[in-house]
């Protein structure tokens, strides 16, 4: 069974500095997606960033990017110049995956990290 | 917005009771999941519904059952609630059961009392 686990329950950070949230996961598949998922407080989750665990390079998106470790299992966010309104809760999540890259299965969650962007 | 829509938004039900949520997904969408999100944690899968069929189920009772219909919305319905099923009730859809992205609703908060 696979597992992810975020070990901040809550973290801030002021506007326009870098922030950096930890995550790391278990499991034994070769193939697998890692995504962030944000909840800002109206409830819809939004993808933030998604990593092919066959892919080296790191993902990056605007502001966001991650540092994905495979062997270690971890795949942290990196937020830089911070905005309010990246205040929300952000997830990490796993995701089995075929040998062709397509989706076998669930989203996996870890418990969350409560971002607070401070003015 | 993802164009997945949720309803009702707020619910208060008594322990005992049977509840029906409903999820419209995104036009083109053919796959549905659910996920139960207790008070402080991350979301759980329940089951996923593709072009009408159960195709996968997490770690919940039968009382929890799902429908999935002709236009690929779908209903997630709990037979005799229980305290322990408050929760924010997400709902997913996807291009395909392949697909590796999932466009959430604003999910249902469901209250039981």
């Amino acid at each position: 069974a696979q597992t992810v686990t975020q070990s901040q329950p809550e973290m801030s950070v002021q506007e326009a500095e870098t922030v950096t949230l930890s995550c790391t996961y278990d499991t034994s598949e070769n193939n697998y997606y890692l995504f962030w998922y944000k909840q800002p407080p109206s409830r819809q989750m939004i993808l933030v960033i998604r990593q092919e665990a066959y892919k080296q390079q790191n993902a990056t998106e605007n502001r966001f990017s991650v540092n994905f470790q495979k062997a270690a299992k971890s795949f942290s966010l990196k937020i830089s110049d911070s905005q309010l309104g990246d205040t929300a809760m952000y997830f990490c999540a796993f995701m089995k995956s075929t040998d062709y890259g397509g989706s076998q299965g669930n989203l996996i969650f870890g418990k969350g990290t409560k971002l607070s962007v401070k003015p | 917005e993802t164009g997945v829509t949720q309803s009702p938004t707020h619910l208060i039900k008594t322990r005992g009771q049977q509840v029906t949520l409903r999820c419209s997904s995104q036009s083109g969408h053919n796959t549905v999941s659910w996920y139960q999100q207790a008070l402080g944690q991350g979301p759980q899968f329940i089951f996923q519904y593709y072009r009408e069929e159960e195709n996968g189920r997490g770690n919940f009772p039968p009382r929890f059952s799902g429908l999935q219909f002709p236009n690929y919305s779908s209903e997630l319905n709990v037979n005799a609630l229980e305290l322990d099923d408050s929760a924010l009730y997400l709902c997913a859809s996807s291009r395909t059961v392949q697909s590796t992205e999932a466009f959430f609703g604003q999910g249902t908060r469901l209250t039981v009392v």
